[in-house]
């Protein structure tokens, strides 16, 4: 079946360094690609997508770019706040049409250092 | 963009009573919504599919008599957990779809963390 992969953390990093966060996944054919980010006490929120190959999704300064030849979407910000502190997500959604559920990675818990 | 509302944020029960969990889309209309389980510091996995007007569609090891799910109309799924027990604590969270293809985004509830004493 489907499945998402992205680096475990808690991720550190001292304000306006640079972020990566990776992630790969495991899909038949050409699934749709997320990045949804929990802030604490919220709900999940979508921060970019991309829907083919080769796509660049980006949202508040972070990208993402959708590899096929790497089944790879990894998440990057140039320069990050304290504010960036959150769970994130990478998540995929089967192609083919219809109604499909997520399959989410296991999130990766960031935190920002002033 | 798109806001999906939960209700109650937070529950709290005795062991055997049955739980109602509400999820609204409060400015689309979703054909289709999907209810999450989260463990916790775990993923998101995946327990059903809920379309409006017919019997949800359960994922493979999910107990559909445990889990009842009615989709009454285009803004509202309701997630009933009957006889509750401990075991069934956790967090449930919903979700929407602003459309009917793979590309379409869900959007997501704040969640209802469920605790089953």
């Amino acid at each position: 079946g489907d499945s998402v992969t992205q680096m475990e953390g808690p991720v550190t990093l001292s304000e306006e360094a640079f972020l990566t966060i990776n992630c790969t996944y495991t899909a038949t054919g050409y699934p749709s690609l997320f990045w949804y980010v929990q802030y604490p006490g919220e709900g999940l929120q979508l921060l970019l997508k991309a829907t083919k190959a080769d796509d660049k999704g980006s949202n508040k300064g972070f990208e993402a770019t959708y590899r096929k030849e790497t089944t790879s979407f990894h998440l990057e910000k140039g320069s990050v706040q304290v504010s960036d502190s959150a769970v994130y997500f990478c998540a995929l959604r089967p192609s083919g049409g219809g109604a499909d559920g997520l399959t989410f990675g296991k999130g990766t818990h960031l935190i920002i250092q002033p | 963009g798109a806001v999906v509302s939960q209700h109650p944020s937070r529950v709290i029960c005795k062991s055997g009573t049955s739980v109602k969990i509400e999820c609204r889309s409060l400015d689309f209309q979703a054909t289709t919504m999907f209810w999450y389980r989260q463990f916790p510091k775990q993923s998101l996995m995946l327990m059903a599919t809920s379309n409006e007007g017919s019997k949800a569609t359960y994922e493979q090891g999910v107990e559909k008599d445990k889990f009842l799910i009615n989709h009454a109309s285009l803004t509202l799924s309701t997630l009933t957990v009957t006889s509750a027990h401990p075991e069934d604590s956790s967090f449930y969270i919903c979700s929407a779809d602003t459309g009917p293809f793979s590309t379409d985004t869900q959007y997501f509830g704040p969640g209802t963390r469920l605790t089953v004493l």
